[in-house]
């Protein structure tokens, strides 16, 4: 079966720039959403369609996806983006989700 | 404003079944697809089935192939997953999730419920 894989922590300082990766065979051939999670609360759509941004979602938030690896990119990474990140690919009408990071900001 | 209101959950034995709902408010409820995605205690994220907005067309898991079923009424904007044959694995917080279009596979799932815990367990 298709595996998506992320590291399972990031850690970045206040301001600085975080960068979470997400790898599959031949992923860059397929879209790929990301999610946010913070604790005890359900996910949250943060980049959908590689590099597309849901309203509401501030523009720090930005993705790419080539090759056999997407990256979702947080500039100026705040406090409040402390949560865990999930990517997501259709592959062969399956959802598959990474495992998921936990991006720690300190 | 969307809003999806996840219930049904509870405990229940190995062998056992349960149907979860998830009343839906706030969008035009015939015109997504729709899915649900579980959460083991602890673990990630886990995606279980999809429907599209007229309910022509569904996926599912291997885990749950032939075990759920997802269905929609579109008149009550609910939709529902029959979940038979549970196991201990099965046991996590299930949430249902709006597609941003009908059609599948979904785009991305922009709004999630709060969730239902089930639990497997003797």
């Amino acid at each position: 079966s298709y595996e998506l894989t992320q590291p399972p922590s990031v850690s970045v300082s206040p301001g600085q720039t975080a960068s979470i990766t997400c790898s599959g065979d031949k992923l860059g051939d397929t879209y790929v959403c990301w999610y946010q999670q913070k604790p005890g609360q359900s996910p949250v759509l943060v980049v959908f369609q590689d590099r597309k941004r849901p309203s509401g979602i501030p523009e720090r938030f930005s993705g790419s996806n080539s090759g056999n690896t997407a990256t979702l990119t947080i500039s100026g990474t705040q406090t409040m983006d402390e949560a865990d990140y999930y990517c997501q690919a259709w592959v062969s009408s399956t959802a598959v989700f990474g495992g998921g990071t936990k991006l720690t900001v300190l | 404003e969307v809003q999806l209101l996840e219930s049904g959950g509870g405990l229940v034995q190995p062998g056992g079944s349960l149907r979860l709902s998830c009343a839906a408010s706030g969008f035009t409820f015939s015109s997504y697809a729709m899915t649900w995605v579980r959460q083991a205690p602890g673990k990630g994220l886990d995606w279980v089935s999809a429907l599209s907005g007229n309910g022509d067309s569904t996926y599912y898991a291997d885990s749950v192939k032939g075990r759920f079923t997802i269905s929609r009424d579109n008149s009550k904007n609910t939709l529902f997953l029959q979940v038979n044959s549970l196991r201990a694995e099965d046991t996590a917080v299930y949430y249902c999730a709006k597609s941003s279009r009908r059609e599948l596979p979904p785009v991305g799932f922009d709004s999630w419920g709060q969730g239902t815990l089930v639990i497997v367990s003797s």
